[in-house]
């Protein structure tokens, strides 16, 4: 069974600084992706960030960074230099298998200016 | 251009009405999805269309009806609702063609009320 979990229900960062938002997974597929959300208070799912469950690397895109640790089954998103506009829910998910994405209950990041 | 349009923003229905949900992306995407979230709550899967066939229906009441009339449109029916159906119901699409990634593309979502 495939499974994600999110520990940490709120966090706050200062403006400016990097913060790690945790995720953890479980599944017996040997060929799986992990993928960051960003949902504003608007209600609307932003992709963030996607790392393969064979990638070498790290997965980046701009501010945003995922630290993959695979023996460890974690997927942590950095998010650095911190902006207002970062204020949001953001979800982990676990995905593909057939089609169903499972998805993490998600962190409430708060940035504090 | 990943952008996926979901109309009304907003619905307020009867629990006698009938209303539809219309969700359009023309990414080329192949596989649709409809999810319903509760507040502060992550997304649930409610059902997927691939290649505009019906995949997966996570035993949705059948006061919902979804329909994939072509590539691009999906529509969610909706139909004798109960309040507790209120909610915010999201519409994804993914490229099936893409060999990585297969992240989903989201709407902005609708806020259904049912009085």
């Amino acid at each position: 069974a495939q499974k994600i979990t999110q520990t940490q229900p709120g966090m706050f960062v200062q403006e400016k600084e990097a913060v790690t938002l945790d995720c953890t997974y479980d599944t017996s597929d040997p060929s799986y992706g992990l993928f960051w959300y960003k949902q504003p208070s608007s209600g609307e799912m932003i992709f963030l960030i996607y790392q393969g469950s064979y990638d070498q690397q790290n997965a980046t895109e701009g501010r945003y960074s995922l630290n993959f640790q695979k023996a460890r089954k974690s997927a942590n998103l950095v998010i650095s230099a911190s902006q207002l506009g970062d204020s949001a829910m953001y979800f982990c998910a676990l995905g593909p298998g057939t089609y169903k994405y499972i998805f993490g209950t998600g962190t409430r990041l708060k940035v504090l200016a | 251009d990943t952008e996926v349009t979901q109309t009304p923003k907003h619905l307020v229905m009867g629990m006698t009405n009938k209303k539809s949900l219309k969700c359009e992306q023309h990414m080329g995407h192949r596989a649709m999805y409809w999810y319903k979230q509760k507040a502060k709550k992550p997304p649930e899967l409610m059902f997927v269309y691939s290649y505009e066939k019906l995949s997966i229906n996570e035993s949705v009441p059948s006061r919902f009806s979804p329909e994939c009339p072509n590539s691009s449109l999906l529509n969610l029916h909706l139909h004798a609702l109960q309040p507790e159906d209120s909610a915010l119901y999201l519409c994804a699409s993914r490229d099936d063609r893409a060999s990585l990634g297969y992240e989903q593309y989201f709407g902005p979502g609708t806020r259904l009320t049912v009085t």
